[in-house]
């Protein structure tokens, strides 16, 4: 099993949308993470850390399910703009960070 | 905003050349890193770098890479003799002392090997 596992996509929505990504991990031991989005040829960006409580940011919200081993990422109200590939990532600490290969969204007007 | 930096944008290199890759972090970060990602394929952890030593290595980083900050701004992976399979984007990152975690990326550099 992977360590951390994503559905690759593409997600095609129409703008307005609402679209959820789930990524699965499979080590028990991970502590922290986060939700990067990275551009055609870019650098990820940090988009927000997931807490066990959720939480929001604007159109964003994440969650972490830690007895499923799972995260997720909400995006409501989808914007062009927003098109991009959206990496999971877990941390064992920060010496040891595994990215999962990334769920492309495409927003079409 | 303060920014990771990275050169060069491109680099081209013949098979079992030596290539060195230059960063410079954001400049209150204390955390570095160097990740790698080849075309079409995912972000992989090669090497983190704290208080001038490696505190962690994956199994890519072998005897070939190398890590060094050379003064008080820069930070280098180098790449002793470069393979065909060695070419990919590598992207330099940092993070500060108690957010280690939100790591910050370089632009990258791409490499080629010919």
């Amino acid at each position: 099993r992977k360590e951390v596992e994503q559905d690759p996509g593409p997600f095609n929505v129409p703008e307005g949308a609402t679209v959820a990504f789930n990524c699965t991990y499979s080590n028990s031991a991970s502590q922290s993470f986060f939700w990067y989005r990275q551009d055609c040829r870019k650098e990820p960006k940090l988009l927000m850390s997931v807490y066990s409580s959720g939480n929001e940011d604007g159109r964003f919200t994440a969650q972490l399910n830690r007895a499923s081993q799972y995260i997720s990422l909400l995006i409501r109200d989808s914007k062009l703009s927003d098109s991009a590939t959206y990496l999971c990532v877990v941390n064992r600490d920060y010496q040891k960070v595994t990215f999962g290969i990334g769920t492309k969204l495409q927003v079409i007007p | 905003e303060p920014e990771v930096t990275q050169t060069p944008s491109h680099q081209v290199t013949q098979m079992g050349q030596e290539v060195i890759l230059r960063c410079v972090p954001i400049s209150n970060h204390l955390y570095f890193y160097w990740y790698r990602q080849i075309l079409g394929q995912k972000v992989e952890f090669l090497v983190s770098f704290y208080n001038n030593e490696i505190s962690e290595k994956s199994e890519i980083f072998d005897d070939q890479f190398s890590v060094e900050r050379p003064d008080g701004s820069n930070f280098t992976l180098k790449i002793r003799s470069t393979k065909l399979e060695d070419s990919a984007m590598y992207f330099c990152a940092s993070s500060e002392e108690g957010q280690e975690n939100e790591q910050y990326f370089g632009p990258g550099t791409r490499l080629t090997v010919t």
